[in-house]
């Protein structure tokens, strides 16, 4: 079974803590995502990597960094959390070739206090 | 970037009757792939199913089927004989052949009502 995995089901931080969120997949997939998902505004894409050490921005980078140091880790990080953050965070991966296909973790539902 | 819109915030329908969620995109990509997700209540996000663009033939899986519009770029997912485990969100999708550009929609909150 393919899996996608993420550190935390639920976290609670807060305002000023920084943040680190951890997606794991053993699929040995090139490509990696994290989203952000609230209600009326559906998935938003904050990061994605194609490769390890390479990422991009997806249309909400602000307030968030990443990292990819090995294939199969994508971390996400809140450099300094605030409220405007809590989130349900959600990390996917998918192949770079063939007919590639998203995998997605279970999510992390993060509040920022 | 590709956009993928939703436009159907929510939508009910009666127990063992069809339902048929819209989704419309923009890509101006030859090559892609699109998706329907299903997100259960406080669930993980799973694959329902998925049209490759190049091929004409609509996706069919068990109970659910797509209508896909190439050339309108519409890509529509009917339910047949809804079930009460139907109940979620759903989310439609698009992904580049590269694999790396990968949108989704907003939304649609579907409930079966017995």
């Amino acid at each position: 079974d393919v899996k996608v995995t993420q550190s935390s089901r639920y976290l609670v931080k807060r305002t000023g803590e920084k943040v680190f969120l951890e997606c794991v997949q053993d699929m040995d997939h090139e490509n990696m995502f994290w989203y952000r998902q609230d209600p009326g505004l559906g998935l938003r894409l904050i990061y994605f990597s194609y490769d390890v050490k390479m990422k991009e921005k997806g249309d909400i980078p602000e307030g968030y960094s990443v990292s990819r140091e090995k294939k199969e880790r994508f971390s996400l990080i809140l450099e300094s959390a605030s409220t405007n953050q809590t989130s349900m965070y959600l990390c996917a991966s998918s192949r770079g070739s063939g007919a590639p296909m998203g995998f997605f973790g279970p999510g992390t539902r993060l509040t920022v206090l | 970037a590709q956009t993928v819109t939703q436009s159907q915030p929510e939508m009910s329908v009666q127990e063992a009757e069809t339902v048929t969620l819209s989704c419309t995109y923009d890509t101006s990509e030859n090559n892609y792939y699109l998706f329907w997700y299903k997100q259960p209540p406080s669930r993980q996000m799973i694959l329902v199913i998925r049209q490759e663009a190049y091929k004409q033939q609509n996706a069919t899986e068990n109970r659910f089927s797509v209508n896909f519009q190439k050339a309108a770029k519409s890509f529509s997912l009917k339910i047949s004989d809804s079930q009460l485990g139907d109940t979620a969100m759903y989310f439609c999708a698009v992904l580049m052949n590269t694999g790396n550009q990968f949108y989704f929609g907003t939304g649609t909150s579907l409930t079966v009502i017995p």
